[in-house]
């Protein structure tokens, strides 16, 4: 069965814009987490969507946004890009809200903010 | 606030050689434990889950065993391949409260020299 699908794979912006990510889960799987990876910081929690509510968020500014639809598909949102943000996300699904759910990873979308 | 430790940092080992990655974490009320595997740029493939009541977990060549009440996890690599060089990562899932987001430890760069 497909994985877990993130698009686009790669993203050039300038600091100021806004850019959005999408996030396809496993067929299924109604849980969506989103972490950001540095290489100074390693992997960082964002936040985690369950049937289209927002269960967790991260220690992240309100830049950080998003969302996630009826399909379980999630989006987030990063509006006033800074050259900090500059970073590989990544978006994990699981089967539900459960705390011995196993996570499943996308391929990341790399954001470079010029 | 839960702290995850990978050590080595980095190892390189010749082909063939057996070898253990360590993982270890400050809160034990942990759900779960769970190896990734990240080659450069791309996202992370789940390895290894091991529940908070399990003491090992095998998969192939890799067995993960988790001491939950002294805070570690050990990765063993069996017969090691330079297919297996990627960086290894180790991320709990803590228990308690309604945030099952995951903690992860910076990783361990590993090279399999042929």
């Amino acid at each position: 069965k497909a994985g877990v699908t993130q698009t686009p794979r790669y993203l050039i912006k300038t600091r100021g814009q806004q850019v959005t990510l999408s996030c396809s889960p496993i067929s299924g799987h109604r849980s969506v987490s989103w972490y950001q990876q540095t290489p100074g910081q390693g992997l960082q929690f964002l936040f985690e969507y369950f049937s289209e509510t927002q269960r967790n968020k991260g220690n992240f500014p309100g830049r950080f946004s998003g969302r996630q639809f009826s399909n379980s598909r999630s989006e987030m949102n990063v509006s006033t890009l800074e050259l900090g943000d500059s970073a590989l996300y990544l978006c994990a699904s699981s089967l539900n809200l459960n705390g011995d759910a196993e996570a499943f990873f996308g391929q990341g979308t790399r954001l470079t903010v010029v | 606030k839960q702290e995850v430790t990978q050590i080595p940092a980095a190892l390189s080992v010749p082909e063939g050689e057996n070898l253990v990655l360590n993982c270890s974490f400050t809160d034990s009320a942990i759900y779960n434990l769970q190896w990734f595997r990240q080659d450069p740029g791309k996202g992370l493939t789940s390895l290894l889950l091991i529940q908070s009541s399990q003491r090992e977990q095998t998969s192939g060549r890799l067995n993960a065993s988790l001491d939950k009440s002294s805070g570690r996890s050990t990765l063993y690599i069996a017969a090691s391949q330079p297919g297996d060089s990627a960086t290894y990562l180790c991320a709990v899932r803590l228990s308690g409260g309604s945030n099952y987001k995951l903690t992860f430890g910076k990783g361990t760069l590993l090279t399999v020299n042929p």
